[in-house]
Order: structure tokens, then sequence, then C-alpha cells
């Protein structure tokens, strides 16, 4: 596609749910970012995958979190036991280095109940 | 530790106003990337700028420019002759190289007609 997508647009869970949230980078794309977007505020970096590994995983907030990238493409971000805290838009970003401008996509807001 | 400021919660301007959002950054680094993203209300980031610690030349493109001044670690943004369409909230955002970008808060700028 022409841009960085994400799926789903929109998921409501209950607490202490499992949810995955997939993003599919442009094409070419060696760099992918996961960011968390809360109301009101700046994205706060999660996660960044040079290829099929992590390169800085700094950012995920606890070991509930984790993410994964095996054919250095499309990347899914996985929560398990998801708090209400957890509530947020959840963005993607490819590029084609790390230091080069990201492309964001459109996000999954992620909604506990 | 790397750190973005932007001290404007929200602005409001009259269109054909001239109106410049504040960003300043902290980073000990020496070599770091500085990006500016504007949020429409559809919510997906869209990338305005990069500029790289090196270059402090002054940019124009159409009626936005940047003002980049290592020396009050600042990257100010100004949009000359406001209108409607550029209602949104923008992201500054900085960059070590790494991979992660660190985002301001942001700025919600209302442009009345």
């Amino acid at each position: 596609g022409a841009g960085v997508s994400q799926t789903p647009s929109n998921k409501v869970t209950e607490k202490g749910k499992y949810v995955e949230l997939r993003c599919d980078p442009i094409s070419g794309h060696t760099a992918l970012y996961w960011y968390r977007q809360s109301l009101g505020q700046g994205p706060e970096f999660l996660i960044y995958f040079q290829g099929t590994g992590a390169a800085d995983d700094s950012g995920l907030p606890n070991d509930r979190f984790f993410a994964v990238r095996p054919e250095g493409s499309v990347s899914t971000l996985k929560i398990q036991r998801t708090e209400r805290g957890d509530s947020a838009v959840y963005l993607c970003a490819s590029s084609t280095l790390s230091d080069n401008e990201q492309f964001f996509g459109p996000g999954t807001r992620l909604t506990v109940l | 530790a790397q750190k973005v400021t932007q001290a404007q919660t929200e602005i409001s301007v009259v269109e054909k106003e001239d109106v410049t959002l504040d960003c300043v950054y902290e980073t000990r680094d020496t070599t770091y990337y500085l990006f500016w993203y504007k949020q429409p209300p559809s919510g997906e980031l869209v990338f305005l700028i990069r500029r790289n610690s090196f270059d402090e030349q002054n940019e124009i493109s159409g009626r936005y420019s940047w003002n980049f001044q290592k020396s009050t670690s600042s990257f100010n943004f100004t949009i000359t002759a406001s209108q409607v369409v550029d209602s949104a909230v923008y992201f500054c955002a900085l960059s070590v190289g790494a991979g992660d970008m660190r985002f301001g808060a942001g700025t919600r700028l209302t442009v009345k007609p």
C-alpha cells in the first residue's frame, strides 16, 4: 500500500484480556516504530525495530507489552492482561533509515473497559 | 536524557494572522534531529520538517518557516497568513538517531474564520 496501515482501527476489550495490534509499514521501509498516545499528550515511544530485531525496546512500560516483526515487514504489538490504563491510541510508523522522517499510520484506538 | 517542551498548550488566532509555535529541547548529544509534525482532527500525524543539529539554516516552505537556534535550544515554527485548514495539533520532536523520537506535549492551534 501507499502508506502505513494499522488494524484494527478500534479495539474494545475487557480488563485482563489479551490483544494484538497489527502494523503494516510502507514497503521497503526497514525501520518500524510503535508509539502510544494518550488523550491530550504527544506520542510516547514504545519500541523500534530495524529489520526483524528490536533495536530499542526501552519504551515498553512493563513485561505485559511485547512486539514482534518476524519477517522484517509486518509487526504485531501484543498486550497481555490489559488494564484500563492501557487505553490509548497506538501509533505505528516506518522509515527507510533510523534517522529519517517517520511516516505514521492512522493508529489503533484501544479501549479497555 | 532527551526532552521537548512546548509551553503553549493552545493558541487561537483569526485567519490571516501570523502565528509562532514555540519548541525548546534538551539533549546532551551533539548529533540530533528535530522534527515538526501536524496532527489534524483526523488523527494521522503528518510530517512537516526534519532538521539535523549541524544545519542551523532557517527554512521556509510556502507559508511555513522554521527558526532553529542552538544557542537557545529552540526550534520554533511560524505560519504566515494562517488559514482555517491550519487548525490542528502541532508536535515538535527530538531524535538522537537511535530510532526513537521524543515528542513534546503538542500545541493546539485554532484558526478562526
